[in-house]
């Protein structure tokens, strides 16, 4: 198994609170991905970063904000949670173009 | 933009009989294409991956996919089903060039005894 974990594995939180999800890898791969899995969607990417300190936006980045400043940690953060954020979250990692990605274990966040 | 369909969200077999999973893209190029599985309560695995060599892929537990850029497809295929099947698969596709995958909206496998 690719060297992922994801920290809290569960967590609640109340509307209007911040929270911050980490993603820690021991693989040195260079692209790291925060997606959200809701039934009915999919995976549906959050944000992605392609080196240390260089992230993009993917198609449901609102609310969302993420940080990388070591190769091995990418951070999540909701800024002020709303029930709309209540998912699973997960982490990926690639080596880089043409490769797949290896997946966290998930986190799953509860906004009540 | 890229975009992926799996036909079926649900899809019950027995066991023993043959599995088909059905994803077709959208892409004016080859892509790459991926089948993912997921376990309840689990991270995506890879079960296998096209990368523009052989058109028949095939990759782990006994699943093989067929690439047929005439059709936009890539379905996943096994001859018989096992318990241990039963899971969601998720299609994806990426663009060469592209770091992003889309993903399909995946299909859950039931099995029959």
């Amino acid at each position: 198994d690719a060297g992922i974990t994801q920290s809290p594995r569960h967590k609640v939180t109340e509307t209007g609170t911040p929270v911050t999800l980490r993603c820690h890898q021991t693989e040195n791969h260079r692209y790291m991905y925060w997606y959200r899995q809701d039934p009915g969607h999919g995976l549906r990417l959050i944000h992605y970063s392609y080196g240390v300190k260089d992230t993009d936006k993917g198609e449901v980045s609102d609310g969302y904000s993420v940080s990388r400043s070591k190769t091995e940690d990418f951070l999540l953060t909701l800024e002020s949670a709303t029930s709309s954020q209540t998912s699973v979250y997960f982490c990926a990692i690639s080596p880089g173009q043409g490769h797949e990605q290896y997946f966290g274990p998930g986190t799953r966040l509860t906004v009540t | 933009a890229q975009s992926v369909t799996q036909l079926g969200s649900h899809v019950s077999v027995s066991e023993g009989a043959l599995v088909l999973l059905r994803c077709n893209y959208s892409s004016s190029v080859p892509p790459y294409l991926f089948w993912y599985v997921q376990y309840p309560n689990q991270g995506l695995q890879l079960l296998l991956k096209y990368t523009s060599a052989a058109t028949l892929v095939k990759g782990i537990n006994g699943f093989e996919a067929e690439f047929k850029k005439s059709e936009t497809s890539f379905h996943l295929t096994k001859p018989s089903a096992h318990m241990r099947d039963a899971a969601e698969y998720f299609c994806a596709v990426s663009d060469q060039g592209a770091q992003k995958l889309v993903f399909g909206q995946g299909t859950r496998l039931t099995i029959n005894p």
